[in-house]
């Protein structure tokens, strides 16, 4: 199939480290992207990976392996401000970006 | 440097009638894809346009077309509207095909009654 699959829900502590999984099932596709939603907001670029590995933006660094179907999304020293929707899509040909779920993180004090 | 304008922000339809959605790219962008997010659940794509053509189609009825202008921006067009049409519609603006780095706008919220 074409579908994504991620954690609903994962709760962690403010200053702490989180991971978000992300499996998928099909191969050929261009790469793996990492987005953040707020609630009623547009969803906000952080992360790409198209070659296996791991890419950091300060807090914030994505994995892929495709050889195993995955990639995951780090959280560093997490902030009450990172309590949002995160999801992992795959950029498929014909600009199409397929997404998964998402992945609901709430931070707590 | 303004983002993803979309217009209008909210909307509230009747079932069958019909809608017209707006999507100004970032300056420079050439790529316009438009995507459906129902409460819950991740975008799903719907078009993509580039240089006015378009270059890719997700899986939903004729009852969605959309067209990009010279100037890049677009509009996604949704007739005989359903009540399972509501949701949040976005646009999202990239400088490539392949979308490695998609820029989103905020939306717009329709709503079919």
């Amino acid at each position: 199939g074409q579908s994504l699959e991620q954690p609903s829900e994962v709760t962690a502590v403010e200053g702490a480290i989180v991971q978000i999984n992300c499996t998928y099932q099909t191969s050929g596709f261009y790469g793996l992207s990492w987005y953040q939603q707020h609630d009623g907001g547009a969803p906000t670029f952080l992360s790409y990976n198209a070659l296996d590995g791991l890419e950091e933006t300060g807090r914030f660094s994505s994995f892929l392996s495709r050889s195993d179907s995955y990639g995951y999304l780090l959280l560093q020293e997490l902030q009450m401000k990172d309590s949002a929707s995160y999801f992992c899509a795959r950029g498929d040909q014909g600009g199409k970006l397929i997404f998964g779920q998402g992945t609901e993180l709430s931070v707590k004090p | 440097d303004a983002g993803v304008t979309q217009s209008p922000t909210h909307l509230i339809k009747t079932r069958g009638q019909q809608v017209t959605l707006r999507c100004s790219p970032i300056s420079g962008h050439k790529s316009v894809s438009w995507y459906q997010q129902v409460l819950g659940q991740g975008p799903q794509f719907i078009f993509q346009y580039y240089e006015k053509e378009e270059r890719g189609r997700g899986n939903f009825p004729d009852r969605f077309s959309a067209r990009q202008f010279p100037n890049y921006s677009s509009e996604l067009n949704v007739n005989a509207l359903l009540l399972g049409d509501s949701a949040l519609y976005l646009c999202a603006s990239s400088s490539s095909t392949v979308n490695t780095e998609a820029f989103f706008g905020q939306g717009t919220r329709l709503t079919v009654v």
